[in-house]
Parts: structure tokens; sequence; C-alpha cells
């Protein structure tokens, strides 16, 4: 079993409306948990970051964790072409200090 | 300029060559990483330091070395090149964990490298 899990896609969402991903953890320690947007051959870059239970909003981003079952969503509403991308899920535990990055999962946002 | 410098940005190799991708930082972070990318795998870790006398394997390490030469440098080495290490390469860096809300913690990354290996 992978420590971090997300659907890899790909995720077709119409333009102008909610692009839902969902990414599940095992390691129960993790303490910090990351979204990132990636382009094609380009590096990872922030989208959130949450680090306790409930939601956070970002612009037209939200971040959901529930450590209980162990998973971390994000929200992206309005979907713009330009937030066609791979979305990585990252998590971290503070005792370790290490990232372990789920596979991505692909978003397509179709005009 | 980037806070995270990787160099070079592409390289083609022969199976067999040595080879030293490199990393620079103007962030000021004491932990620094390396991972690889290939399609569907994400990033799986290679290498990571938590201060220049701290080395650590990581998931993927056989086959890699790697030197911290300073606070701000980090560099991953192939000693002898296969063609399933064709990939694309990522430096990163972090700060220690988190101390207060909102402090970042989050890994920056370097504009990576991809490395062919023929």
């Amino acid at each position: 079993q992978k420590e971090v899990e997300q659907n890899s896609g790909p995720l077709s969402v119409p333009e102008g409306a909610i692009a839902s991903l969902n990414c599940t953890y095992s390691d129960r320690g993790s303490q910090s948990f990351f979204w990132y947007r990636q382009y094609s051959g380009k590096s990872p870059e922030l989208i959130m970051s949450i680090y306790s239970n409930g939601d956070k909003e970002d612009g037209r981003f939200t971040a959901q964790l529930n450590k209980a079952s162990q998973y971390v969503s994000l929200l992206i509403r309005d979907s713009q072409p330009s937030d066609s991308a791979t979305y990585l899920c990252a998590v971290k535990s503070d005792s370790w200090g290490k990232f372990q990055f789920g596979a991505g999962t692909q978003v397509v946002v179709t005009p | 300029d980037a806070d995270v410098t990787q160099t070079p940005r592409n390289r083609i190799t022969k199976t067999g060559k040595r080879i030293m991708l490199e990393c620079s930082q103007t962030k000021g972070h004491d932990r620094m990483y390396w991972y690889r990318q290939d399609p569907g795998l994400g990033l799986r870790l290679i290498y990571y330091s938590f201060d220049v006398k701290d080395i650590n394997k990581g998931e993927i390490s056989d086959g890699y070395s790697v030197s911290r030469q300073a606070q701000a440098k980090f560099s991953l080495s192939l000693e002898s090149a296969i063609p399933n290490q064709t990939a694309l390469y990522f430096c990163a860096t972090s700060d220690p964990a988190l101390r207060q809300p909102g402090d970042n913690t989050e890994a920056f990354f370097g504009q990576g490298t991809r490395l062919t290996v023929v």
C-alpha cells in the first residue's frame, strides 16, 4: 500500500465547474499537508497548506483535512483552463521531516 | 533569480558514465532533498539532508550518492548511469517543523533536471 494515494485521473471538469480531488494517507503521525500544482515538465508549486482539521480557503481553492479518516481534499471552484495540470498531495510528519508525495491527479478543464 | 537552482537543466549521458547534478539555494533552509519523478509514480525520495553533517537515504538511494558541501549546496551523483535512471530530478528545500500557526513548512522546488541515459 502506498503511503499517499490519489486517483490518477484524468479528471475532466467543464470550465466554471468545481473540481474535487481526494488524497488518503497511511501515516497517522503526519502533521502537515500540502497540495501542489505541477504543469507538464515544470516544478511543483504550492497551492495550499493545511495543518488542522477542517476547511481552509484561499481564493478559488479550498483544502479540507480530516485526520481521523486520514484524508485531505482539494476543491477548485470556477475551474479555468489554466487549472489544467497535475495536482500532487504531500504529507509530512514533523518528527521525520520527510515529505511523502502521492502520484498526482491530472485535471483537465474543458472550455 | 530562482531561490533553488539546479544545474544542468537538461543532460544526455551514456550508460556507465558518472554524472553530477547540482543544487544550490538562497532560502537559508537547513533541509534539502533530492527526488526523482517518473510518469505515474510521482515524486520519490532519493536522499535527504537536515544539515551539513546529516545525510540520509531515501526510498530509492541505490545507484546514487550525495554530497552536502555547504548549507546552500547539495549535489546528487550517479556513479555509473544506467538507462532506468532516465527521469526528471528535483531538488527541494524546507524549513524545520511547524513552530507556530502561520509558519510555512512546505517544500520549495528547483526547476528540475531532465536526465536521459542512453
